[in-house]
């Protein structure tokens, strides 16, 4: 079955420090790949996405998210997480045999001071 | 932002009523979503629309219905609700599949059914 993991569902990192958030997928062929972000209680936004061409993607906020193939990922990362970064983070996938993307269930983004 | 408007924002209910959920767009997107989101399952999908009066299930359409008369609406109904749709709502809306280039959300309706 298609799939999306995200195996952190916390992780708490210091300003300024650099952040890695992990997303693997399970599908037979390159899909679609999205970053989205939940601050609480607001509704999600697009931080970056992934279609075709070169395997690392610039997004918003200073977000990268690179795209593996051989390992079947899609991280995301920042090299120096700002205050404002702490919300949740969802990864999803989407096929073009389907309308539907499939998503991961979220990583908490805790920011210490 | 794009223009979305789910209605309404919140909502308490008992179990056993009939419920509806609003969104609406004035981006005139074609592809139209409503998912459910509860913690530890991110987003998933109840149903969706490719077009007005053109819809169909997704991961999660037990005791949901919806309907899209027009372009601009996409309601979700709940025809006898229960304690397992506590749930937040979104409605997302996008111009092709998969929300390629990109899916925009509303921002969601709390709903409570006690």
């Amino acid at each position: 079955a298609q799939s999306v993991t995200q195996p952190d569902i916390h992780i708490t990192v210091s300003e300024g420090a650099s952040l890695e958030l992990r997303c693997n997928y399970s599908y037979g062929a390159t899909p679609y790949l999205f970053w989205y972000v939940q601050s609480p209680g607001q509704g999600l936004q697009l931080l970056l996405k992934y279609f075709s061409g070169d395997t690392l993607v610039q997004g918003i906020k200073g977000f990268e998210a690179e795209f593996k193939r051989s390992q079947s990922s899609f991280n995301l990362r920042k090299p120096s997480v700002h205050w404002s970064d702490a919300a949740e983070y969802f990864c999803a996938v989407g096929m073009d045999s389907n309308y539907q993307l499939i998503w991961g269930a979220g990583t908490k983004l805790i920011i210490k001071p | 932002d794009a223009g979305i408007t789910q209605s309404p924002r919140h909502k308490v209910t008992e179990t056993g009523t009939p419920v509806t959920l609003r969104c609406h767009q004035t981006e005139n997107h074609r592809y139209m979503y409503w998912y459910r989101q509860d913690p530890g399952h991110g987003l998933r999908l109840i149903h969706y629309s490719y077009g007005v009066k053109d819809t169909d299930k997704g991961e999660v359409s037990d005791g949901y219905s919806v309907s899209r008369s027009k372009t601009e609406d996409f309601l979700l109904t709940l025809e006898s609700a229960t304690s397992s749709q506590t749930s937040v709502y979104f409605c997302a809306i996008s111009e092709k599949p998969q929300g390629a280039p990109e899916a925009f959300f509303g921002q969601g309706t709390r709903l409570t059914v006690v």
